[in-house]
């Protein structure tokens, strides 16, 4: 089975630019989730998707939005790049269990991403 | 508010020395998960071993072992006989029960370990 993909790899924009990386779950994963990994603040929940729903959100501003496809794939948009939004973006996927007891998060391998 | 630390940011051995990565948790959840994983260089973050807070039975699996102390909130890794490509950084991390719960993360422990 194909683990969890993430694209483009690396990425490199200006201030006040917006980016939309892309994230593609494992087959038969309807949850998407996305974090943010910078060196001060460690690794931070963004949102979580589940059948084209958002379910959960961290506390991030406005700026960072995403989405889900019918077919489990994810886009996560920052608008307005700001020099603090340097960090690898790992996606995550999972079955998405509605209750009860939590299926394990697969990583991908993330996207770097670096405001200059 | 969930919360996990990992006090050692930085352990270096020498191979074939077994090392333990420490992680110590904070919930007020009576039912919650606990994981590890490992970071290599590479970034992705590779998923090594999931338990509940219900199953406080320690865990082998090769190298790798788990020590689960619902007591003192902790839930430590040990790494025997190490290994070059153990090299990595290593997260804790704590959830709740509900499918859309978020991970909460430690800060990581980074492991060198030396030929």
């Amino acid at each position: 089975k194909a683990g969890v993909t993430q694209t483009p790899r690396y990425l490199i924009k200006t201030r006040g630019q917006q980016v939309t990386l892309s994230c593609s779950p494992i087959s038969g994963h309807r949850s998407v989730s996305w974090y943010q990994q910078t060196p001060g603040q460690g690794l931070q929940f963004l949102f979580e998707y589940f059948s084209e729903t958002q379910r959960n959100k961290g506390n991030f501003p406005g700026r960072f939005s995403g989405r889900q496809f019918s077919n489990s794939r994810s886009e996560m948009n920052v608008s307005t790049l700001e020099l603090g939004d340097s960090a690898l973006y790992l996606c995550a996927s999972s079955s998405g269990l509605a209750g009860g007891r939590p299926d394990t998060q697969y990583f991908g391998p993330g996207t770097r991403l670096t405001v200059l | 508010a969930q919360k996990v630390t990992q006090a050692q940011t930085e352990i270096s051995v020498v191979e074939k020395e077994d090392v333990t990565l420490d992680c110590v948790y904070e919930t007020r959840d009576t039912t919650y998960y606990l994981f590890w994983y490992k970071q290599p260089p590479s970034g992705e973050l590779v998923f090594l071993i999931r338990r509940n807070s219900f199953d406080e039975q320690n865990e082998i699996s090769g190298r790798y072992s788990w020590n689960f102390q619902k007591s003192t909130s902790s839930f430590n890794f040990t790494i025997t006989a190490s290994q070059v490509v153990d090299s990595a950084v290593y997260f804790c991390a704590l959830s709740g029960t509900s499918g859309n719960t978020p991970l909460v993360f430690g800060k990581g422990t980074r492991l060198s370990v030396i030929a």
